[in-house]
């Protein structure tokens, strides 16, 4: 399976934006890049994911890079409700959720 | 809107006994995940089952075993339980031939083996 990278942790202040890195430089050309996050004590949840072209939902917008070997989950404006652990995840169906990045909002 | 439902939502059994766990998907979707995550870590992937059909298969033990109704509901079934087997359980749902437009999980089963 296709590694990904992801840094430990982050930091935000409510209200900025939050851009959260993944790097995937072994990713295959069928890959999708998906983003889940987990609250504390909750089941994982589906954030957004994509192929190849940049993606907006209304939770976060995700950016790839041009030779899809990263990619950046985008949130918007960090709410204390955002306060997760953020997976970024390759492949189709199945899961192989990594360490993740755990992302601490302030307000 | 209606989500994956999971049951019982805790379960304390002793060792060597057996439980079984419960998913409903959500009403359409035919896909059905199973994961477990262990105090402190992440989720990690069982088993899938697709149309009634298992799908793929990832770190599940022996002992545990899983299928999926013609209703799409899905029971997993864990004999033997050891300590190590005390975790959250996970089911996740996603609709027909979208595998990779999300999945959706449930709130998750707490089995406590003592």
């Amino acid at each position: 399976d296709a590694k990904t990278t992801q840094p430990n942790s982050m930091e935000s202040n409510e209200e900025e934006p939050v851009h959260l890195p993944c790097n995937h430089s072994t990713i295959s050309g069928t890959d999708y890049i998906h983003w889940y996050r987990q609250l504390p004590s909750q089941g994982p949840e589906y954030v957004i994911h994509g192929l190849t072209s940049n993606v907006n939902n209304r939770m976060a917008s995700l950016a790839i890079a041009e030779d899809r070997k990263s990619s950046t989950l985008i949130l918007h404006r960090a709410t204390l409700r955002d306060a997760a652990v953020y997976y970024c995840i390759l492949g189709y169906s199945t899961l192989t959720f990594g360490k993740g990045t755990m992302l601490l909002v302030s307000p | 809107a209606a989500g994956v439902i999971q049951s019982p939502r805790h379960l304390i059994k002793e060792k060597r006994e057996t439980a079984t766990l419960k998913c409903y998907p959500i009403p359409r979707h035919d896909t059905v995940y199973w994961y477990q995550q262990g105090p402190g870590q992440d989720p990690q992937f069982l088993i899938s089952f697709y149309e009634k059909m298992q799908s793929d298969k990832g770190s599940i033990p022996d002992r545990f075993s899983a299928q999926q109704f013609s209703d799409y509901h899905s029971e997993l079934n864990m004999s033997s339980l050891e300590l190590g087997d005390s975790a959250l359980y996970f089911c996740a749902s996603s609709q027909p031939g979208t595998g990779e437009r999300g999945q959706f999980f449930g709130p998750g089963t707490r089995l406590t083996v003592l």
